[in-house]
């Protein structure tokens, strides 16, 4: 069964500073990896997906990485703005199902 | 274009009685998928159909819960009989393709089960 990390659980930034939000999981023969912004009361948007043959994807200040062989995904937001507060959940597609990590809750302060 | 339309967005009843919620998906999408969010179990997979058949229903945790898709623009998940420990957000999803193509998620259902 796919299990999905995401390391740490929560984090604050003041504005401006670069984000990095980490994810792992244990079974390597995925599909996709998926990144996704949840804000409270709302459901998920699709921010990035990374299809196992590729190493990156990137829209504006996100920048996600893959590193299949480890198990590791990395996703990189650019000189953080308080819009960007939000919970962000890594999500990987094996067996054409997804299995979400428990997400990281990002404060950015003004 | 309108994303993925649920209903009711909160649903408040007694334990034992049957719920039932709705979703409409994004139109053209040929895949419905149906989550289920709870603190203790984060996201989780109940049901995905494929041109309104049920591919996988692994993830529907006991026989009190059941879900259709009559037509590609119309899917329900129902719980009879409902149990407080039901309360979550639920979740409909909708995507083109299976696994090149994002999942579009509706704004979810907030279940409480009293």
């Amino acid at each position: 069964k796919q299990e999905v990390t995401q390391i740490p659980a929560a984090l604050s930034v003041p504005e401006g500073e670069n984000l990095v939000l980490n994810c792992s999981f244990t079974d390597s023969a995925i599909y996709n990896l998926q990144w996704f912004r949840q804000d409270p009361g709302k459901g998920l948007t699709s921010l990035l997906l990374i299809q196992s043959s590729q190493r990156e994807q990137t829209s504006g200040r996100l920048n996600a990485s893959l590193d299949k062989s480890s198990g590791r995904s990395t996703l990189y937001i650019a000189a953080s703005q308080p819009g960007d507060s939000a919970t962000y959940l890594c999500a990987v597609m094996d067996d054409y199902k997804l299995s979400f990590g428990a997400g990281t809750t990002v404060t950015v302060r003004a | 274009d309108a994303g993925v339309i649920q209903s009711p967005r909160h649903e408040v009843t007694e334990m034992g009685q049957e719920v039932t919620l709705r979703c409409k998906p994004i139109s053209g999408h040929d895949y419905l998928f149906w989550y289920r969010q709870t603190m203790m179990r984060g996201l989780e997979l109940l049901i995905y159909f494929n041109n309104n058949v049920p591919i996988d229903d692994s993830g529907m945790p006991e026989d009190r819960f059941s879900a259709k898709m009559p037509n590609a623009s119309f899917s329900t998940l129902k719980i009879q009989p409902s149990e407080p420990r039901d309360s979550a957000v639920y979740f409909c999803a909708s995507s083109y393709g299976r696994s090149n193509q994002p999942q579009h998620f509706g704004d979810g259902t907030r279940l409480s089960i009293l």
